[in-house]
């Protein structure tokens, strides 16, 4: 079967540094992806790992280990925009033909 | 540039009345495209996919169906909706092996 988990709600402080988690379990794996959520609004893609390692995206970073089926998204500085749900993906299957997966999503809350 | 349009916004409708939702891309040929139905409060359920005109998978065993009548056209369907239909329908799209853009969505209430 196919898994991804991600825990559901998260609290931090505006200015600190958040890190959400994501664990997968997937037939197959074809690149991992984060999107942000605010309410009522579709999702809006952040980062992608298809390798092993962090990818650094200004305040955002991302990071994937393919062996334990783990990645992470990390915030640095927060503010208060950025409460918003976060959304782990992974395409299973092939690249060309890899249906795109989502886990329940992170719902944080950024306070003063 | 690619864009994706999605309508309509909003839509009620009755129990047991048809639906049809369409989503279009314009920039881009060949793409993959998705429905998703996100629940209140809840992550985002795969209902179906397509990686070409008239391939559809389906993910989920409901009272949707989904067609591709041309390359960048994809609508869901219903012929008898059901209370339990409501909720906010993504349609999305994406090129071989890269990251999925969506459209603003529809909210679909069933009363």
């Amino acid at each position: 079967g196919q898994n991804i988990d991600q825990p559901t709600e998260m609290t931090a402080t505006e200015g600190a540094i958040v890190q959400i988690n994501c664990t997968y379990q997937t037939s197959g794996f074809n690149g991992l992806f984060w999107y942000q959520q605010h309410a009522g609004e579709a999702p809006t893609f952040l980062s992608y790992n298809v390798l092993d390692g962090l990818e650094e995206k200004g305040r955002f970073s991302s990071f994937l280990s393919r062996s334990k089926g783990y990645s992470y998204l990390l915030l640095k500085e927060l503010q208060m925009k950025d409460s918003a749900s976060y959304l782990c993906a992974v395409r299973s299957g092939s690249s060309n033909t890899g249906k795109l997966i989502f886990g329940q999503g992170t719902t944080l809350q950024v306070k003063p | 540039s690619q864009t994706i349009h999605q309508w309509p916004a909003t839509l009620v409708q009755p129990v047991g009345s048809p639906l049809s939702l369409e989503c279009t891309v314009e920039g881009t040929s060949n793409p993959n495209l998705y429905w998703y139905r996100q629940a209140a409060g809840r992550g985002l359920q795969l209902l179906f996919y397509s990686v070409g005109i008239g391939q559809i998978s389906s993910e989920v065993p409901q009272n949707l169906s989904a067609s591709r009548p041309q390359d960048r056209q994809f609508i869901l369907s219903s012929k008898k909706l059901l209370l339990s239909d409501s909720g906010f329908y993504l349609c999305a799209w994406s090129r071989t092996g890269k990251e999925a853009f969506f459209g603003q969505g529809t909210r679909l209430t069933v009363v």
